[in-house]
C-alpha cells in the first residue's frame, strides 16, 4: 500500500464545474503539499499546509490531521486547469513522498 | 530572482555512457533534492543534499548513481553506464532548509534523459 493515496486517478469536467481531488496518507508528516504538473512536465508548488485551509485564487486546499486526509478544490474550473495534480507529504527530513497524481481534463 | 535551473533540459545517451545532470538551486537555498519520474509513473525521491553533505540517499540505486553538491557550483547527479531503464525525467528541487519547520520546495524544469 502506498504511503500517499490519491483519488480519483483520472477526472474529466466541463468548464465551470467544481472539482475535488482527495489525498490520504498513512505516515507521520510535517506538511502536505499540492503540486501541479503541466503537460510540458514542469512542476509548480500550489500549497504547503500543516493544518486548516488555504486559498489562492480559485484553488482551495484543506487538511484534516486527525483523519490524515486532504482535499484540493478548484472552483469555476477552466480548460487551463487541465494538468496532473500531485499530493505529496514531507516527513521530518523534508523529503517529499508523492502520490501517483490525478490527471484532470477540463473541457470547454 | 532566478528559479531553480537544470541543464541540460534533454539528454540522449547510448547504453554504457555516462550522464551528468546539473542543478543550480534558487538564490539563497542551500538544500537540494533530486527526484525521478519514470515514464507513466509517479515521482520518487532519490537523494537530499546540503552543501558538501549528503543528508539522505535512501532513494538512490546502490550502483551506478551518485550525487554531489560542492561548496561552489551546481549539484550534480551522475549516472554511470546508463541502461534503458534509466530513461526518465529527473527533477531537482531546492529549499532554504530553515530550521524549525517544513520548508517549501521549488522545482526545476527537469532533465529528460533518453537512453538509446
Amino acid at each position: 500500500k502506498n504511503e500517499v493515496e490519491q483519488s480519483p486517478q483520472n477526472l474529466t469536467a466541463q468548464e465551470g464545474e467544481f472539482i475535488t481531488i482527495n489525498c490520504s496518507y498513512s505516515v507521520g508528516i510535517s506538511a502536505l503539499h499540492w503540486l501541479q504538473q503541466h503537460p510540458g512536465g514542469g512542476i509548480v508548488s500550489l500549497f504547503m499546509l500543516s493544518s486548516g485551509k488555504k486559498k489562492h485564487g480559485r484553488l482551495i486546499a484543506t487538511i484534516n490531521i486527525q483523519e490524515k486526509h486532504s482535499s484540493l478544490h478548484i472552483t469555476a474550473s477552466h480548460p487551463r486547469d487541465s494538468a496532473v495534480y500531485i499530493c505529496a507529504v514531507t516527513d521530518n527530513t523534508d523529503k517529499l513522498i508523492f502520490g501517483t497524481g490525478t490527471r484532470l481534463q477540463v473541457f470547454p | 530572482n532566478a528559479g531553480v535551473m537544470q541543464n541540460p533540459r534533454h539528454l540522449v545517451r547510448r547504453r554504457g555512457q555516462e550522464a551528468r545532470l546539473r542543478c543550480s538551486p534558487m538564490k539563497g537555498h542551500s538544500h537540494v533534492y533530486w527526484y525521478r519520474q519514470l515514464p507513466e509513473e509517479g515521482l520518487k525521491f532519490m537523494v537530499y543534499l546540503q552543501k558538501e553533505n549528503i543528508i539522505d540517499e535512501s532513494g538512490m540505486p546502490k550502483e551506478r548513481f551518485s550525487a554531489e553538491f560542492p561548496k561552489e557550483g551546481p549539484s550534480i547527479l551522475r549516472i554511470q553506464q546508463v541502461v534503458r531503464g534509466d530513461s526518465a525525467a529527473y527533477f531537482c528541487a531546492s529549499s532554504s532548509g530553515l530550521a524549525g519547520g517544513p520548508n517549501e520546495q521549488f522545482f526545476g524544469p527537469g532533465t529528460r534523459l533518453t537512453v538509446l
